[in-house]
C-alpha cells in the first residue's frame, strides 16, 4: 500500500498571501496524484488531477507540481473561500486508492 | 446538471446491517466507474470500494472485505453499499464519487454523503 503524507498539518496564511502545501508519497506514483477541497459539512472537490491540470471550474490561482513522490499545491492568493481542508491522493497503484491526512489551511 | 444523491444511512447497532443507495442524474451512469468513499467524524478520507462500469471489476479496502458488497444497477443509474457485520469503526459519513473520465481512480463529482452511526 502506498502511505501518503502531507505537510504541514495546519497552515496559518493571511488573505491576499501565497500558500505552498506539500504532499509525499512513499514511493513513486508518476503524476497519478489528485487534490481536493474540503470545507465543513461539505463534500471533497477536485481541484487538480495528473499532478498540475486544473479540473473543470477551479481558479488559476491553483496549481499543482511534481511527479514521483514529491508533489505541491500552490494557492497563489488566498481567497476568504479557500479556507478549507486540502487531501492529495494517488491513483497509480491500487487498490487501495489512498489519501493524505490533509492539510488545513485558516486564518492567520 | 450532473449530481449524485446517497440515501440508506442512519444508526444501526454493532453486527447489524444497512444498504446505501447513491442515484446518479445528469450523465451517462454506465459510462463510469464509481467508488465508495468514507470519513469518520473529525478524519481523514478513506476509499471503500470500487466498481467497473459494467460492475464485472470491483476492489475493496481490506478493513471491509467480506463484509460489504458493491454493486450497481445501470438501468436505475443507481450505486449500492451492502454492509453487513458492522463495527463501531464503520461509523462515518459515506460518499459515493464518480471517477474522472480518463483518470481511472481521481473522482471528479461526488455526493452530499449520508451518515452511517454503529452503535448499540
Amino acid at each position: 500500500e502506498i502511505v501518503m503524507t502531507q505537510s504541514p498539518a495546519t497552515l496559518s496564511v493571511s488573505p491576499g498571501e501565497r500558500a505552498t502545501l506539500s504532499c509525499r508519497a512513499s514511493q513513486s506514483v508518476s503524476s497519478n496524484l489528485a487534490w481536493y477541497q474540503q470545507k465543513p459539512g461539505q463534500a471533497p472537490r477536485l481541484l487538480i488531477y495528473g499532478a498540475s491540470t486544473r479540473a473543470t471550474g477551479i481558479p488559476a490561482r491553483f496549481s499543482g507540481s511534481g511527479s514521483g513522490t514529491e508533489f505541491t499545491l500552490t494557492i497563489s492568493s488566498l481567497q476568504s473561500e479557500d479556507f478549507a481542508v486540502y487531501y492529495c491522493q494517488q491513483y497509480n497503484n491500487w487498490p487501495p486508492l489512498t489519501f493524505g491526512p490533509g492539510t488545513k489551511v485558516d486564518i492567520k | 446538471q450532473v449530481q449524485l444523491v446517497e440515501s440508506g444511512g442512519g444508526l444501526v447497532k454493532p453486527g447489524g446491517s444497512l444498504r446505501l443507495s447513491c442515484a446518479a442524474s445528469g450523465f451517462t451512469f454506465s459510462d463510469y466507474y464509481m467508488s465508495w468513499i468514507r470519513q469518520a467524524p473529525g478524519k481523514g478520507l478513506e476509499w471503500v470500494s470500487y466498481i467497473s462500469s459494467s460492475g464485472s471489476t470491483i476492489y475493496y479496502a481490506d478493513s471491509v472485505k467480506g463484509r460489504f458488497t458493491i454493486s450497481r444497477d445501470n438501468a436505475k443509474n443507481s450505486l449500492y453499499l451492502q454492509m453487513n457485520s458492522l463495527r463501531a469503526e464503520d461509523t462515518a459519513v459515506y460518499y459515493c464519487a464518480r471517477d474522472l473520465w480518463g483518470e481511472l481512480g481521481a473522482f471528479d463529482i461526488w455526493g452530499q454523503g449520508t451518515m452511517v452511526t454503529v452503535s448499540s
